[in-house]
């Protein structure tokens, strides 16, 4: 049974531009969850999918956008890189809506300048 | 919204020793998770346990709900052990994780 793989595991942007980072979740799981985890501090909460809807959001703006597909597999999608958005972003998957727990990803460490 | 809080903040143990980490909770919780964070920023889970107690090896928890505060043991600690661990809940009636503020534990040789 396979973790959480995420990519790529670094990546350096410049300000202003987009960038895509990808999930594949566990085996089995059909939630996915996005996490920003700034230097220093605990991971906040981005966005959830459930069977490929969204079903919840944190304080985050739309610049920060997020798809599932049918394999449950997940992009996270940032427009207009700003310099605070340097940060390690994580995904974590779930079996059952989140009601099992989650496993995390070993994240992407993204560095904007 | 619902409030984490853990303690201690930081932790420097002799290896070999034993220690309790804990994590306080403002509200009711649905699910609770402890996570051990490496160097590389992995989050590695340890203990799902919204309520009871779970052992695994030389670590174990114990989350009391009506108390709103989970506890985790490190017995007989080593270098590895080394680390943040952090306390992450679902408050009743939501579905996001909400992480506490973490422990910074470095296990000296």
């Amino acid at each position: 049974e396979t973790g959480v793989t995420q990519s790529p595991t670094h990546l350096i942007k410049t300000r202003g531009q987009q960038v895509t980072l990808r999930c594949s979740s566990q085996s089995g799981h059909n939630t996915v969850s996005w996490y920003q985890q700034a230097l220093g501090q605990g991971p906040q909460f981005i966005f959830q999918y459930y069977r490929e809807e969204e079903n919840g959001r944190g304080n985050f703006p739309p610049r920060f956008s997020g798809l599932q597909f049918p394999n449950y597999s997940s992009e996270l999608n940032v427009n207009a890189l700003e310099l605070d958005d340097s940060a390690l972003y994580l995904c974590a998957s779930s079996p059952g809506g989140g009601n099992y727990g989650y496993t995390f990803g070993s994240g992407t460490r993204l560095t904007v300048v | 919204g619902i409030q984490v809080e853990q303690s201690p903040p930081d932790l420097i143990l002799q290896e070999g020793a034993n220690s309790t980490l804990r994590c306080n909770f403002s509200d009711s919780v649905n699910n609770l998770q402890w996570f051990h964070q490496n160097p590389w920023g992995q989050l590695i889970n340890l203990f799902y346990i919204p309520s009871g107690t779970k052992q695994n090896g030389r670590l174990s928890a114990t989350t009391v709900a009506t108390e709103r505060y989970s506890l985790l043991y490190i017995s007989s600690s080593q270098t590895t052990d080394s680390g943040v661990y952090f306390c992450a809940v679902v408050a009743s009636g939501t579905y996001k994780y909400i992480f506490g503020t973490g422990t910074r534990l470095k296990v000296l040789a």
